[in-house]
């Protein structure tokens, strides 16, 4: 079935580098991707979004690149900082035909480990 | 408004207990949706409210789950006779109504183990 998958499964930085995260999706339907992290034991925090007819985004030390051609998503985070350290997920925001709502799909995550 | 609150924060219980979980989520969002993540896994979608209209339910949501939001603010989610497979976090998020609101906000989630 249609999913949302990431490449790896753990990265490790050092500080001060920079990190890259990627993800492919194949619902080619998804109009709208949001990145989180979740640090233990806490629910995932937004980081960024980005829609469909935008390549790019950029945010607060954080870029979001979508390539739709080949349903590729990468989070870039620049100056990676011992703060940073934690699971990153993409998720993929679908509509739901009941009601029109929209709900989201993860996929599992890749843990990032920022080493001093 | 503080966010995405959820008690309680952690829960166990003996095979066979019902328990119940509680999520009051940001006052002016108007829907609410529960997802159930297991260690290593992206969270799982599990039912969302419009309101107080229970507008979806996935095929995870067995006939032991129930899900209620009665006044279309908090919701609770109850797990009937449980099973050592029902341990995971439990975590609730709310939005605004639309698909591109800067995302759903998320509670820290109640963590459930089944012993």
């Amino acid at each position: 079935g249609e999913s949302v998958g990431l490449h790896l499964p753990t990265l490790s930085v050092q500080e001060g580098d920079n990190s890259i995260i990627n993800c492919a999706y194949s619902n080619s339907a998804s109009d709208y991707f949001i990145w989180y992290k979740q640090e233990s034991g806490k629910g995932p925090q937004f980081i960024i979004d980005i829609r469909s007819n935008m390549d790019k985004r950029q945010g607060q030390r954080v870029t979001v690149l979508l390539n739709k051609t080949v349903k590729h998503l990468s989070l870039q985070i620049a100056a990676t900082q011992p703060g940073d350290s934690a699971v990153y997920f993409c998720a993929e925001n679908i509509w739901v035909l009941t009601g029109g709502g929209n709900k989201l799909t993860f996929g599992t995550g890749t843990q990032l480990k920022v080493e001093l | 408004d503080t966010g995405v609150s959820q008690d309680p924060r952690h829960k166990i219980t003996k095979r066979g207990q019902n328990v119940t979980f509680r999520c009051d989520p940001i006052s002016e969002h108007n829907r609410l949706y529960w997802y159930r993540q297991t260690l290593g896994q992206g969270p799982e979608f599990l039912t969302y409210f419009q309101n107080e209209a229970q507008l979806e339910k996935s095929r995870l949501l067995s006939d032991r789950f129930s899900a209620e939001r009665p006044k279309g603010s908090f919701s609770t989610l109850e797990i009937q006779r449980t099973e050592q497979g029902d341990s995971a976090m439990y975590l609730c998020a709310s939005s605004l109504a639309g698909p591109r609101t800067g995302g759903y906000t998320f509670g820290s989630g109640t963590r459930l183990t089944v012993v």
